[in-house]
């Protein structure tokens, strides 16, 4: 019962590289989305997919990247890593885009950008 | 378009005692509303949603939220806190309108803290 599944839990960064964030669900979702998490500051969604080959952007996209070649994964890039980039991110997933769909979370990746 | 206010970003009690956290929404119909919990480390769980019908909703882990439409209102409470809920709840709000403009929005968070 793996639900949505994080890769990596942690990773450190120097200001300009770049790295992948990897998001996997089994459930079939339609629906995947990529959130930022800082204090004082709640979840920010930076990009969201309605489905397989179409991605759009969310309130903060600036600096990432990403793509949707299956239903299953949502890989989230960072181009060019830089210290604001220094963030709790969530990859979550729900049956589609609707607002009434439970969302489900992946359990975060905690990166840091020196 | 919606939004969505948790005027507390901690609030501390005892182990034992009743909780309240507070969530205020604006929207000009009533709207989808939802509780979630994120404990130390992990991600976010749906803890319970409304959306319509009876105002007081159950949800897991004993908690209840209720609606009340004329405060634009949907607090979380918990009658016995123990020291497992420590964590951070959000609330969120989404709209009925099943189009591009539907999206959830989510608070800013309170985070919780239990004295023992």
């Amino acid at each position: 019962n793996a639900g949505v599944t994080q890769t990596p839990k942690f990773q450190v960064l120097k200001t300009g590289q770049s790295m992948t964030l990897q998001c996997a669900q089994d459930m079939n979702h339609e629906y995947m989305s990529w959130y930022r998490q800082d204090p004082g500051m709640g979840l920010r969604l930076i990009h969201y997919s309605v489905g397989a080959g179409i991605t759009d952007q969310g309130e903060v996209p600036n600096g990432y990247n990403v793509s949707r070649s299956t239903t299953e994964d949502f890989p989230l890039r960072l181009l060019s890593a830089a210290p604001s980039q220094t963030s709790v991110y969530f990859c979550a997933s729900s049956y589609s885009r609707y607002s009434g769909n439970t969302i489900y979370f992946g359990e975060g990746s905690w990166l840091t950008v020196v | 378009a919606q939004s969505v206010t948790q005027p507390d970003i901690h609030i501390t009690v005892s182990e034992g005692a009743s909780l309240e956290l507070r969530c205020n929404y604006s929207y000009g119909a009533t709207p989808y509303l939802f509780w979630y919990v994120q404990s130390p480390g992990q991600g976010l769980q749906l803890l319970l949603k409304y959306f319509s019908g009876d105002t007081l909703v159950q949800g897991i882990k004993g908690f209840e939220a209720e609606f009340k439409r004329s405060q634009s209102s949907f607090n979380l409470r918990k009658p016995s806190v123990h020291w497992s809920d420590a964590a951070e709840y959000f609330c969120a709000v989404g709209t009925p309108r099943r189009n591009r403009d539907d999206k959830i929005i989510f608070g800013k968070g309170t985070r919780l803290h239990i004295l023992p």
